[in-house]
């Protein structure tokens, strides 16, 4: 079935660093959704991406849609310790447009 | 105000025995489903529905099973076949098919 790689898998990086983070697959994805974890508690959607090379901003995040439409990415800029979390990036899959296939999650630990 | 509701935040469960977790929603979205995360990991569909009385297996069904009597609530229920319950359980639901809403989940622990 469809897979989504994220990577890195993990980071640490300091308060007031930029972050990037990406997602890979081996097929064509429509749609991109960039979803954030906190510790303990359900994902929430923060970016949905809908063409390709689209370019949207959520405040301090910045996500891309791959012109190849295999690809997706993630900055973060000027990280602060409520970024802390888990970062998924989802697609629709296929032959189900109602069920999302989503990614390893790349883990971000910020320290001041 | 609309959202996705799971009870109980945590749950404990011997050894043998069936426990349901609940989920509802007042967002008025046909399509449900049931995630199971485990320490560092990512997330696995168990269920979904996608209308009233309908429901498929997801990647690891094998040990739970739902039901999908109303449009508000998809309730799990972890039977003592499931040989590793101990996990995270996130709810989510959706309209359009994209941007699920998820529950705050519940901690499931078997003692």
């Amino acid at each position: 079935g469809q897979q989504l790689n994220q990577s890195p898998q993990s980071m640490f990086i300091q308060e007031g660093e930029d972050v990037s983070m990406n997602c890979t697959s081996s097929s064509i994805f429509n749609t991109w959704l960039w979803y954030k974890q906190d510790p303990g508690e359900g994902p929430v959607l923060l970016i949905a991406l809908y063409k390709a090379g689209e370019l949207t901003s959520n405040g301090r995040l910045t996500a891309q849609f791959g012109i190849t439409r295999k690809d997706s990415f993630l900055n973060i800029s000027a990280s602060i310790p409520s970024d802390v979390g888990i970062y998924f990036c989802a697609g629709p899959s296929t032959g189900t447009a109602s069920k999302l296939t989503f990614g390893t999650g790349t883990r971000l630990q910020v320290t001041l | 105000d609309g959202g996705i509701t799971q009870s109980p935040k945590y749950l404990f469960r011997k050894e043998g025995q069936n426990v349901t977790l609940s989920c509802e929603q007042n967002l008025n979205h046909d399509a449900m489903y049931w995630y199971r995360q485990d320490p560092g990991q990512g997330l696995r569909l168990i269920y979904y529905s996608q209308i009233v009385n309908d429901f498929q297996k997801g990647d690891i069904a094998e040990g739970y099973s739902v039901s999908r009597e109303k449009k508000e609530s998809f309730p799990l229920t972890v039977t003592s076949a499931q040989k590793n319950p101990t996990a995270f359980y996130l709810c989510a639901s959706s309209s359009l098919g994209y941007g699920y809403t998820f529950g705050s989940g519940t901690r499931l622990t078997v003692v």
